[in-house]
């Protein structure tokens, strides 16, 4: 596998499940990211780890639970979602002699609460 | 006011046609500007970047920034079918904190 990849890439999940996404890159890079896409908004930053350190929290509600266990992967645990929660959540990764700003994306899990 | 104007469009063009994109913004810190290309359930690649105000050219893909208007623009010629996808620009001052605009969802009609 090669670049930033994503697992599951769809999610359908009640609000009282519990679930995780996964993330893993392939780039040796020393920084993720999770984001947050809705229709019709920018992206939003959830969280940043750089060599594993968390160094953003953007504010995210305590039902966002990331953790990165090493600099090449990233998970976000879920819990007692809400219906506005549904989104694609993107990771991204950067560093490690590319610029901060050159990230490389996934393509995303297409997360549903219902 | 948003940090980063970008009209969603959609912009439908015949096949061969310039596409013409472009972000307003209101931070003068932004230093690094970008533009990242999405294709429908995937996610963003990062096409181009421009470091302060100018011009490049990547291939039928010319970026510009005009800092003083706070405005940037992406140019693609002699479009094709396979350039359909939603352009996103982002900016940051010079760190990873990136800045995106909504994204314009553009149609090449072959």
């Amino acid at each position: 596998e090669t670049g930033v990849t994503q697992t599951p890439r769809h999610l359908v999940m009640g609000m009282t499940n519990k679930k995780s996404l996964k993330c893993e890159q392939h780039l040796g890079h020393n920084a993720m990211y999770w984001y947050k896409q809705s229709a019709k908004k920018p992206l939003e930053l959830m969280f940043v780890y750089n060599f594993k350190e968390q160094t953003e929290n953007n504010s995210v509600p305590s039902r966002f639970s990331p953790e990165c266990p090493n600099s090449s992967h990233l998970f976000l645990h879920l819990h007692t979602l809400q219906p506005e929660d549904s989104a694609l959540y993107l990771c991204a990764s950067s560093g490690g002699g590319t610029p901060w700003y050159e990230q490389y994306f996934g393509p995303g899990t297409r997360l549903t609460v219902t | 006011q948003k940090e980063v104007e970008q009209d969603p469009g959609p912009l439908s063009v015949p096949e061969g046609a310039i596409v013409s994109l472009n972000c307003t913004y209101s931070n003068s810190a932004f230093q690094y500007f970008m533009w990242y290309r999405q294709y429908s359930r995937k996610g963003p690649e990062l096409l181009m970047y421009t470091y302060s105000s100018g011009n490049k050219e990547d291939g039928r893909f010319t970026a510009q920034v005009d800092k003083s208007s706070k405005y940037i623009s992406l140019f693609i010629r002699d479009s094709q079918p396979s350039d359909s996808a939603t352009y996103l620009c982002a900016m940051t001052p010079n760190d990873y904190k990136l800045s995106f605009g909504a994204g314009t969802t553009v149609t090449v009609r072959a």
